[in-house]
């Protein structure tokens, strides 16, 4: 049973350009969230998906950010026109459905690093 | 606003020793509380999960203890080793919401 995969690993790009981070749950898994590690910073969570629907975006920037998660493929996190202030590193984790109580599994993460 | 201290920030002993990490929260009302390792460049792995209805919950030579009322929640490794090295994180599932709000984390070095 796969864990919480993420795509890709590193990705570097200039400012003014667009970056586009996947994330596939567990298998069974379908509830979605997504954080940001700045660096020397915790973690803090950006956005919660469940299948074709945003539940939370409390922690998403107003502008620029935007994420889904499609009856079929991965979720996506998509940053436009990239500022060096969204270098960082991002995490995706799901849970199984009712996942209140339950525990939460987290990717390899993405590091975006913008030039 | 949930808040969430470890303290301390850093923590260097040598192989052997038990240790305690703490982690305080501001705000009694979670649904759980989750301890996370964090390898440099690596993601999180899960180590415990504790619910709110708990006191404590073990795993091999970890025990993780809640005390709700408190707002404290303590790691306890025992006879550590230096593959026991990295960064450990503390996140609370707070109450209403779904999300997990993170310590700023402990970083943990076993000296050989």
């Amino acid at each position: 049973n796969a864990g919480v995969m993420q795509n890709p690993r590193h990705l570097v790009r200039r400012r003014g350009q667009e970056a586009r981070l996947r994330c596939s749950p567990m298998k069974g898994h379908s509830h979605v969230y997504w954080y940001r590690q700045l660096p020397e910073e915790g973690l803090k969570f950006m956005v919660y998906l469940q299948k074709e629907n945003i539940i939370d975006e409390s922690g998403m920037p107003k502008e620029r950010f935007s994420a889904e998660f499609p009856k079929e493929g991965p979720s996506i996190l998509r940053i436009q026109q990239v500022v060096r202030g969204d270098s960082a590193a991002y995490f995706c984790a799901s849970s199984p459905v009712g996942g209140l109580s339950g525990e939460l599994f987290f990717g390899e993460g993405s590091r975006l690093t913008v030039l | 606003k949930q808040e969430v201290t470890q303290i301390p920030a850093a923590l260097s002993v040598p192989e052997g020793e038990n240790l305690v990490l703490n982690c305080s929260f501001t705000d009694s009302a979670i649904y759980n509380l989750q301890w996370f390792r964090q390898d440099p460049g690596k993601g999180l792995t899960s180590l415990l999960l504790i619910q709110s209805s708990q006191r404590e919950q073990t795993s091999g030579r970890l025990n993780a203890s809640l005390d709700k009322s408190s707002g404290r929640s303590t790691l306890y490794i025992a006879a550590s080793q230096p593959g026991d090295s990295a960064t450990y994180l503390c996140a609370v599932r707070v109450q209403g919401a779904q999300k997990l709000v993170f310590g700023q984390g402990t970083r943990l070095t076993i000296n050989p």
